[in-house]
């Protein structure tokens, strides 16, 4: 099955700074790759998904990269926020259905104001 | 709030009772499922309805683990005789489209 790896676990930035969070996946056939936000106490949110035809994704201040060849995506969070304090978690699927998602361990981001 | 909810938030119990869990998803999605967590952990996924049918268990629900999806609308899970491996966070998620998922806050269940 598919297996997600997501680096780093823990991340501490100054507000304002940039926030680079990376995942590999195993699977070549993974299409489809969202990334959710987790706040304490509180479900995971999907805040941004791309799919294998693109590259790139780009949501205000939030971009996702996908590079299939290397079988990596990255979440790029700019001009971080203290609001943007959360775990974030990426998730990779070959098969249509959240049954089929299969999540990396999670990122604790910290913005320090 | 219209998002997904489940009841309750919270849940302590002692070794070897039964909980139950309820998750009412979003209204016009037909698809529910049941993750867990626990710390530090991405959510794993239970169990996946289409409306009413169960259509998929994963190899974590064990035979001590049953949801039921009755009309189609809320769901339950139901742990029988819990052990204190089963302390974890229980998610509900659910969605009209084929990808991605709508969560709930989850239930956080703590076994004693």
């Amino acid at each position: 099955g598919e297996n997600v790896e997501q680096h780093p676990s823990t991340l501490s930035v100054q507000e304002g700074d940039s926030a680079v969070i990376k995942c590999t996946y195993s699977d070549s056939a993974s299409n489809y790759f969202p990334w959710y936000k987790q706040e304490l106490g509180k479900g995971p949110q999907l805040i941004i998904d791309i799919r294998s035809n693109v590259g790139e994704k780009k949501d205000q201040r939030i971009a996702v990269t996908l590079n299939k060849t290397a079988k990596h995506f990255s979440l790029h969070i700019t001009e971080t926020q203290p609001e943007d304090s959360a775990v974030y978690f990426c998730a990779a699927s070959a098969i249509s259905g959240a049954n089929n998602l299969f999540f990396g361990t999670g990122t604790r981001l910290t913005v320090i104001p | 709030d219209t998002g997904v909810s489940q009841d309750p938030r919270h849940k302590i119990t002692k070794r070897g009772q039964n909980v139950t869990f309820r998750c009412d998803p979003i209204s016009e999605h037909n698809r529910l499922y049941w993750y867990r967590q626990t710390l530090g952990q991405g959510p794993e996924f239970l169990t996946y309805f289409q409306n009413e049918a169960q259509l998929e268990k994963s190899r974590l629900l064990s035979d001590r683990f049953s949801a039921e999806r009755p009309k189609g609308s809320f769901s339950t899970l139901e742990i029988q005789r819990t052990e204190q491996g089963d302390s974890a966070m229980y998610l509900c998620a659910s969605t009209r489209d084929a990808w991605g998922a709508f969560f709930g806050q989850g239930t956080r269940l703590t076994v004693v």
